[in-house]
């Protein structure tokens, strides 16, 4: 099984800041990856995919990077509206979610 | 615009069964794979089972294998989820979701509680 693991579990920026958020593969998985917002009581939403591809309708303060094993999730200027928890999740073998990282407002 | 009801969850006593649904609409239900994911209280995601597009082949997680299992009705653009032999670690928020190509989880329903619980 692929072992996806996010750091940090929490962080907490203040409006405007860039947050940052890694993903670590237990094994090279390409550019199989994707990235989720959920906010409380909400379904995931897909925000990145293939790595570093913006899904239709997601800000442009979003971003991702990264192949094999190391990936990143990038907000460029941290939005109220941004708290929530990320996920990574791969889909080379099956699919797999990383622990998720919440964001918090300083 | 996709949607995506999930129907069926509540509570359950351990040993129990329940049958989870969701219903499609706007897209064509089967030229989609589908998916449930679900989420236990507090914590993260984790896939559960899934079913290809135009395949008859389904795929489980080792922790639901042999308990659950998976269908799809595109007659009625319906997703299932027979759940048997529950235990109290299935209790989770379960979400269908259409998974493109099977790569990515683009469209999610609201998800349905299933607590198992005596």
């Amino acid at each position: 099984d692929i072992q996806m693991t996010q750091s940090p579990s929490s962080l907490s920026a203040s409006v405007g800041d860039r947050v940052t958020i890694t993903c670590q593969a237990s094994q090279d998985i390409s550019n199989l990856l994707n990235w989720y917002q959920q906010k409380p009581g909400k379904a995931p939403k897909l925000l990145i995919y293939d790595a570093s591809n913006l899904e239709t309708g997601v800000p442009s303060r979003f971003s991702g990077s990264g192949s094999g094993t190391d990936f990143t999730f990038t907000i460029t200027s941290l939005q109220p509206e941004d708290i929530a928890t990320y996920y990574c999740q791969q889909y080379d073998n099956f699919w797999t979610f990383g622990q998720g990282t919440k964001v918090e407002i300083k | 615009e996709v949607q995506l009801l999930d129907s069926g969850g509540g509570l359950v006593q351990p040993g129990g069964s329940l049958r989870l649904s969701c219903a499609a609409s706007g897209f064509t239900f089967s030229n989609y794979a589908m998916s449930w994911v679900r989420q236990a209280p507090g914590k993260g995601l984790e896939w559960v089972s899934g079913v290809p597009d135009n395949d008859d082949r389904t795929f489980y997680a080792d922790s639901v294998k042999g308990r659950f299992t998976i269908s799809r009705d595109t007659s009625k653009n319906a997703l299932y989820l027979q759940m048997n032999s529950l235990r109290a670690e299935d209790t989770a928020v379960y979400y269908c979701a259409t998974n493109i190509g099977g790569r990515r989880f683009d469209h999610w329903g609201q998800g349905t509680l299933v607590t198992v619980s005596s």
